[in-house]
């Protein structure tokens, strides 16, 4: 499975738009962009997944350029209950991931 | 629906024991793995059930390290003569594969069970 890098930390302050940037240069033609966040004691839960262009749900937005090789989550107005790590996957469609999910990118917003 | 469950939430085991863990996924899902985290770390595959079937293993998983899906509903990760660094949050998660009929579902985690091996 293709490899991924994100930053290992970020703060926000309440209320702003936060993007996470995620590289996954050797990403496969059927690979999916999948992303999962995870609070201290709790399991991983999914956010988003995308294959193209851009994804939005109730929670987040996806972009995906055209080469693929790198994504963004963007999480609006930012609360103090996002204050989670947030791991960027490639694979399978659906999420199956036989790998470890890396050390994430862990968000601390500040008030 | 109740998500995924694990049984227990925390473990501690003197050193040499065998454990069990217990993980109910959610009962559509035909997928089922295992997955261990440690401290700062992201989750690492253990192992993954297609139904009944152990499909695949990590070599992660050492001898003392068995699971099972009997009937493919539950599953068991067993862990014997335990070492001090199997001490880790064990991840359970479900998956659907709906095998070109139904979309595939992202991973649905449980909440892990927590093993300190002292």
């Amino acid at each position: 499975l293709a490899k991924t890098t994100q930053p290992i930390s970020m703060d926000s302050y309440e209320g702003q738009e936060v993007n996470i940037t995620c590289s996954h240069n050797n990403i496969a033609t059927n690979d999916y962009i999948t992303w999962y966040q995870q609070f201290p004691s709790q399991g991983p839960r999914f956010i988003i997944q995308g294959y193209k262009t851009k994804v939005t749900n109730e929670v987040a937005s996806l972009f995906i350029p055209a080469d693929r090789k790198s994504s963004t989550l963007s999480l609006p107005r930012v609360s103090l209950s996002d204050t989670a790590v947030y791991y960027c996957l490639v694979g399978e469609r659906g999420g199956y991931q036989k790998v470890t999910f890396g050390t994430g990118t862990k968000l601390q917003v500040i008030p | 629906d109740t998500g995924v469950s694990q049984d227990p939430r925390h473990k501690i085991t003197k050193r040499g024991q065998n454990v069990t863990f217990r993980c109910d996924p959610i009962s559509e899902h035909n997928r089922l793995y295992w997955y261990r985290q440690t401290l700062g770390q992201g989750p690492e595959f253990l192992t993954y059930f297609q139904n009944e079937a152990q499909l695949e293993k990590s070599r992660l998983l050492s001898d003392r390290f068995s699971a099972e899906r009997p009937k493919g509903s539950f599953s068991t990760l067993e862990i014997q003569r335990t070492e001090q660094g199997d001490s880790a949050m064990y991840l359970c998660a479900s998956s659907l594969d709906g095998r070109g009929r139904l979309p595939n579902s992202p991973l649905h985690f449980g909440n892990g069970t927590r093993l300190t091996v002292t």
